[in-house]
């Protein structure tokens, strides 16, 4: 089944550097999602971008779109320490959500 | 505003025991319910999803079944555990199937010995 695939699987920065990580996944979507997880807790919905949307923001958050790449990425810009989570992608595939492996950002103080 | 709960918070259970994980939904009506499984440092794999009372769709064959005996709650059943059922099971509903966004619960993590 269609999976998006994170990229990187890790990734370690510091306070005030941007952070961004990529999504890829191989079949038509309708809409693409990002999540974030901290350590031991539930999946917290950040984005939705639609599939004629190219790009998207919310407060820090940047997603873009490429459907033609079919791929996404996710910018986090002047990260902090507590933005230190998992980042998941998740796309529609029939009538269920796909959710990738994840990335895990780690931002030192 | 909605809420969703999930109980109990961890669970060490042996093999071969039983397994009821309770997920529960407030200040919605007819939600889209989900069971996910995820296993240490991976991504979430979908078990259950439910679009109402008593309707159950199972995503991969496996030790586990669900049931929707209320329109708010979903629970997540085992006869017999195994090893490999040891994970994190995070609960979530949604409005719509697919093209909305999911909201999840705290999660149970389950270690089988």
């Amino acid at each position: 089944s269609q999976q998006g695939e994170e990229d990187p699987q890790a990734l370690s920065i510091q306070e005030g550097e941007n952070a961004t990580m990529n999504c890829s996944y191989k079949t038509s979507i309708n809409n693409l999602q990002w999540y974030r997880q901290n350590s031991g807790r539930g999946l917290v919905h950040l984005i939705l971008i639609r599939s004629n949307e190219r790009e998207k923001h919310s407060g820090r958050l940047r997603v873009t779109l490429d459907t033609s790449k079919k791929s996404s990425s996710l910018l986090i810009t002047a990260s902090r320490a507590a933005d230190t989570a998992s980042y998941f992608c998740a796309t529609d595939e029939y009538s269920t959500l796909t959710f990738g492996k994840g990335t895990m950002l780690l931002v030192s103080p | 505003s909605q809420t969703i709960h999930q109980w109990p918070a961890t669970l060490v259970q042996p093999v071969g025991s039983p397994l009821s994980l309770e997920c529960t939904v407030e200040g919605t009506s007819n939600p889209n319910l989900y069971w996910y499984r995820q296993a240490a440092g991976r991504g979430l794999q979908l078990l259950f999803y439910s679009v109402g009372i008593g309707q159950i769709s199972s995503e991969v064959p496996q030790n586990l079944s669900a049931s929707r005996p209320q329109d708010r709650q979903f629970i997540l059943s085992s006869k017999k555990l195994l090893l490999s059922d040891s994970g994190f099971y995070l609960c979530a509903w949604s409005v719509t199937l697919g093209d909305y966004e999911q909201y999840f619960g705290p999660g149970t993590r389950l270690t089988v010995t």
